[in-house]
C-alpha cells in the first residue's frame, strides 16, 4: 500500500512561471517530508524539507508547504528556470520507525519551456 | 558527489550469473539503504541496516543478499535474477537517531537482467 502519493505524473511550466508539485500522504505517523530532485541515470538529489512542527520552509526559489489536517503538502518553485526540468520525488519519514526509511512516491517530471 | 558512492554504475548479467552490488559512504552516517526503481514506480526500499545491523527486509526474495561488513559499506548480492528484476538499484545512507535530516543517494547502479 503506497503511504506517498504524486498523483500528476507530469506537469509543463513556462521558465519565469510557478512551478507547483503536489504530494499526498496516508500515514499519520509522518513527521518528516522532503523533496528530491532526480536526473535520469542519476541517484536523487536532496532539495528541501520540513518538519511537522511547521507549515512552511523556505529556500530560496523553492517554497514547501505542509497542510497536516489535508495530509498534503507541495513543491513551490518560482521563477522556473529550465534547468530544473527533472523529476521531483516527494518523500516522507517517521521518527517512531527505527530504521528512518524515507517513504517515496512516484514522482512527477517537470518539464520547463524556455 | 554526495559522499556515496556506488559500483559499478552499469552492469548486465545472465539469470545463472551471482554479481555484487557496491556502496561505499563518507559521510559518518550510521544508516544504509537500498532502494529499487522500476520505471513508472516509486522507489521501493528494499533494506535497512542500523549500525551495520538489519533491522528491515521490505518482503525481497532471497535472490537478492545483502551484507553490511561496516557502518561505511553495504553490498547487494545477486544471484539466479529475472529479467523483471532489471533496474536502478540505489543506496542511501542517513544518519539514525536525528529524524530531522535527509538521506545522501549515490549514483545508483542500472542493472539490466539478459
Amino acid at each position: 500500500d503506497q503511504q506517498v502519493k504524486q498523483n500528476s505524473p507530469s506537469l509543463s511550466v513556462q521558465e519565469g512561471r510557478i512551478s507547483i508539485l503536489n504530494c499526498d500522504y496516508t500515514n499519520s505517523m509522518f513527521d518528516y517530508f522532503l523533496w528530491y530532485k532526480k536526473y535520469p541515470a542519476e541517484g536523487p538529489t536532496f532539495l528541501i524539507s520540513i518538519s511537522s512542527i511547521k507549515d512552511k520552509n523556505e529556500d530560496g526559489r523553492f517554497t514547501v508547504f505542509l497542510n497536516k489536517s489535508a495530509k498534503h503538502l507541495s513543491l513551490h518553485i518560482v521563477p522556473s528556470q529550465p534547468g530544473d526540468s527533472a523529476v521531483y520525488f516527494c518523500a516522507a519519514s517517521a521518527s517512531s520507525n527505527s530504521g528512518y526509511a524515507l517513504n517515496f512516491g512516484k514522482g512527477t517530471s517537470l518539464l520547463v519551456t524556455p | 558527489e554526495t559522499g556515496v558512492t556506488q559500483t559499478p554504475r552499469h552492469l548486465v548479467m545472465g539469470m545463472t550469473n551471482k554479481k555484487s552490488l557496491k556502496c561505499e559512504q563518507h559521510l559518518g552516517h550510521n544508516a544504509m539503504y537500498w532502494y529499487k526503481q522500476s520505471a513508472k514506480k516509486p522507489l521501493e526500499l528494499m533494506f535497512v541496516y542500523n549500525f551495520k545491523e538489519q533491522t528491515e527486509n521490505n518482503s525481497v526474495p532471497s535472490r537478492f543478499s545483502p551484507e553490511c561488513p561496516n557502518s561505511s559499506h553495504l553490498f547487494l548480492h545477486l544471484h539466479t535474477l529475472q529479467p523483471e528484476d532489471s533496474a536502478l538499484y540505489l543506496c542511501a545512507s542517513r544518519q539514525r537517531g536525528r529524524a530531522s535530516t535527509e538521506a545522501f543517494f549515490g549514483q545508483g547502479t542500472r542493472l539490466t537482467v539478459v
